[in-house]
């Protein structure tokens, strides 16, 4: 199946920084990528969507400036986390979604990234 | 309202005990069911994809099916490494956008 990468896997940072987590796809191009965010013991929620070359498409109640999407490329997409805050510690997942026709299209996922915010 | 839903919430087996865990969703025009399974720590990991009632797939110990209202996985002669959690999702069209809509998935534990 098709690969998607994320950097880092795990992050620890100081209450009011600054976060940045890269997602890759390897071996294919996504048009379009998905930002999840999990609790523990509990499902994958979606927090935006983010297609290349255009602003990113946020669920109701994530603030769109606390968590900045940039999907520059048809590989890359960043979620920057900016002032980050103890209640923001996660787990972060992204999702690339392969090209295709409605109904012939797969989503696959990174492994996760463990942010903790002290 | 579209929804997804997966039972039980958790399941122990012991090791070659065979099961099936259920996924129930309610949506209007399917466009395919999506199994994942997920380990402690990691991202999910892309199983089936089933898109019509009657089909099924199957993967080592694992078979899906679909009919007009759920999917089971079935799991045959479940081994230790089986144990995971393992999510169903149905992409909802709002608009323009695709997205996944998982259901809160089952913990399956295959005792030794």
């Amino acid at each position: 199946g098709a690969v998607v990468s994320q950097h880092p896997s795990w992050v620890i940072c100081k209450s009011g920084t600054s976060v940045k987590i890269e997602c890759r796809s390897l071996d294919f191009q996504a048009t379009t990528m998905f930002w999840y965010r999990q609790f523990p013991k509990q499902s994958l929620m979606l927090m935006a969507t983010s297609n290349e070359g255009s602003k990113a498409t946020y669920e109701q109640g994530v603030e769109k400036d606390k968590f900045l999407i940039n999907h520059a490329s048809l590989t890359l997409s960043t979620l920057t986390v900016t002032s980050a805050h103890p209640e923001d510690s996660s787990f972060y997942i992204c999702s690339a979604r392969t090209s295709g026709r409605w109904g012939t299209d797969t989503q696959y996922f990174g492994p996760g990234t463990r942010l903790t915010v002290l | 309202e579209d929804q997804v839903t997966q039972s039980p919430e958790a399941l122990r087996l012991q090791e070659g005990e065979s099961s099936s865990l259920n996924c129930s969703y309610t949506v209007s025009g399917l466009r395919g069911l999506f199994w994942y399974r997920q380990d402690p720590g990691k991202g999910p990991e892309f199983l089936f994809t089933l898109y019509s009632a009657g089909e099924e797939k199957e993967k080592e110990r694992l078979k899906a099916t679909l009919t007009k209202k759920e999917s089971f996985l079935h799991i045959t002669a479940p081994k230790p490494e089986d144990s995971a959690t393992y999510l169903c999702a149905v992409p909802f069209s709002s608009g323009s956008a695709r997205q996944l809509t998982f259901g809160s998935g089952t913990q399956l534990t295959v005792l030794p």
